[in-house]
């Protein structure tokens, strides 16, 4: 499993974007890039999924370089709600998903 | 709410008991989780179901730590002799086997125990 490293922890204030870069140098041909979302007492949330070039949903983008060593997790406009850890994974099967520490993102007013 | 679902949403038990935990998943999917989260920390995989068949099994599940999945629906995780160290947060996931996000996971709400 490609092992992935994130900031620790990021600060932010209100309504500026944010941006989570994830390193995952041993990524494999077939592993994906996906970020979850986990606040206090809750279970992780799925954010958003890529494999290459840039991905947009509704709540966030996701940007992979050509060589998709690395990732990152873009947020518009944060509010209080965002703050969270947000994890990067990677992973090529369905059966392990390996989390990380994550990254502790506090949005502050 | 057709999420997945956890009970008991918190456990506290003495040394030594044992403790048995459920999820019920997503009822169309076939795919259930199992992770283990302690504070500060990710959750940790312990093992995973396809229907009923118990594919995969992380070495952080030792003999005390048996799982179910009859009949391909719910779950159970139960844990025997407990220690203090199995004091965490344990969370159920299920995913589709289709659709274009392969590896998106569904989270219960956890199952916090506390072993005293």
């Amino acid at each position: 499993l490609a092992k992935t490293t994130q900031p620790i922890s990021m600060d932010s204030y209100e309504g500026q974007e944010v941006n989570i870069t994830c390193s995952h140098n041993n990524i494999a041909t077939n592993d994906y890039i996906t970020w979850y979302q986990q606040f206090p007492s809750q279970g992780p949330r799925f954010i958003i999924q890529g494999y290459k070039t840039k991905v947009t949903n509704e709540v966030a983008s996701l940007f992979i370089p050509a060589d998709r060593k690395s990732s990152t997790l873009s947020l518009p406009r944060v509010s209080l709600s965002d703050t969270a850890v947000y994890y990067c994974l990677v992973d090529g099967g369905y059966q392990k998903v390996t989390f990380g520490t994550g990254t502790k993102l506090q949005v502050i007013p | 709410d057709t999420g997945v679902s956890q009970d008991p949403r918190h456990k506290i038990t003495k040394r030594g008991q044992n403790v048995t935990f459920r999820c019920d998943p997503i009822s169309e999917h076939n795919r259930l989780y199992w992770y283990r989260q302690t504070l500060g920390q990710g959750p940790e995989f312990l093992t995973y179901f396809q229907n009923e068949a118990q594919l995969e099994k992380s070495r952080l599940l030792s003999d005390r730590f048996s799982a179910e999945r009859p009949k391909g629906s719910f779950s159970t995780l139960e844990i025997q002799r407990t220690e203090q160290g199995d004091s965490a947060m344990y969370l159920c996931a299920s995913s589709p086997t289709t659709g274009s996000l392969i590896y998106e996971q569904y989270f219960g709400p956890g199952t916090r125990l506390t072993v005293t």
